[in-house]
């Protein structure tokens, strides 16, 4: 499989379970993120991970914790998330963090709803 | 507060018609500017990406339109056709960092 895949496609949660969200890239990259995409807002960029190192965070509630194993694979872990958390979380992954002017190769996404 | 603004939400063009999406930003250390285009059910890919140094930069249908003293810059989609038809994203990132900023995103529907 190549690319960027992420599972799973589609999730339905309560407020007080904890389920997690995958992500695999098959690029041989060294810098992973996360996104929010949240209809009629812009693409909000959760956490930025470079060589299995978090570099960024930007301010995101500690209901969402992410983590990144290796540099092949990043999760994000969900527990007791609200309402307004239901978004597409996008996965991305890019040849290294900090040098700018990189493409990104983004997965298909997980649809997420919280009830 | 948002970094890049994007115009408009929605487009309707018809085949072979030019459609032209708009962005503007304020950050002076954006130095990088990439246009991703999303398909229902898929994730945002490149389509094409400019430097501050170029005014104008072109691959096949599309065109980057860059101005750097007004801080804006636009995509031209010349010829459109009904597989054009997408969620066109543009973003920016400063100098030295992968950290993108999308715009809200424009909807545009090519019709036969």
């Amino acid at each position: 499989e190549t690319g960027v895949t992420q599972t799973p496609r589609h999730l339905v949660m309560g407020m007080t379970n904890k389920k997690s969200l995958k992500c695999e890239q098959h690029l041989g990259h060294n810098a992973m993120y996360w996104y929010k995409q949240s209809a009629k807002k812009p693409l909000e960029l959760m956490f930025v991970y470079s060589l299995e190192e978090r570099v960024e965070n930007n301010s995101v509630p500690s209901r969402f914790s992410p983590e990144c194993p290796n540099s092949s694979h990043l999760f994000l872990h969900l527990h007791t998330l609200q309402p307004e958390d239901s978004a597409l979380y996008l996965c991305a992954s890019s040849h290294s963090a900090g040098t700018g002017g990189e493409t990104q190769y983004f997965g298909p996404g997980t649809r997420l709803l919280v009830l | 507060q948002q970094q890049v603004k994007q115009s408009p939400q929605s487009l309707i063009v018809q085949k072979g018609g030019i459609s032209i999406i708009n962005c503007a930003y304020e950050n002076t250390a954006f130095d990088y500017f990439p246009w991703y285009q999303q398909f229902p059910g898929k994730g945002p890919a490149l389509l094409i990406a400019i430097r501050p140094d170029v005014s104008e930069k072109k691959e096949g249908r599309f065109t980057i339109s860059f101005n750097k003293s007004a801080k804006q810059f636009s995509l031209h989609i010349m010829d459109s056709q009904p597989g054009d038809s997408a969620t066109y994203f543009c973003a920016a990132s400063p100098t030295g960092a992968n950290n993108l900023f999308f715009g809200t995103g424009t909807r545009l529907t090519v019709i036969p």
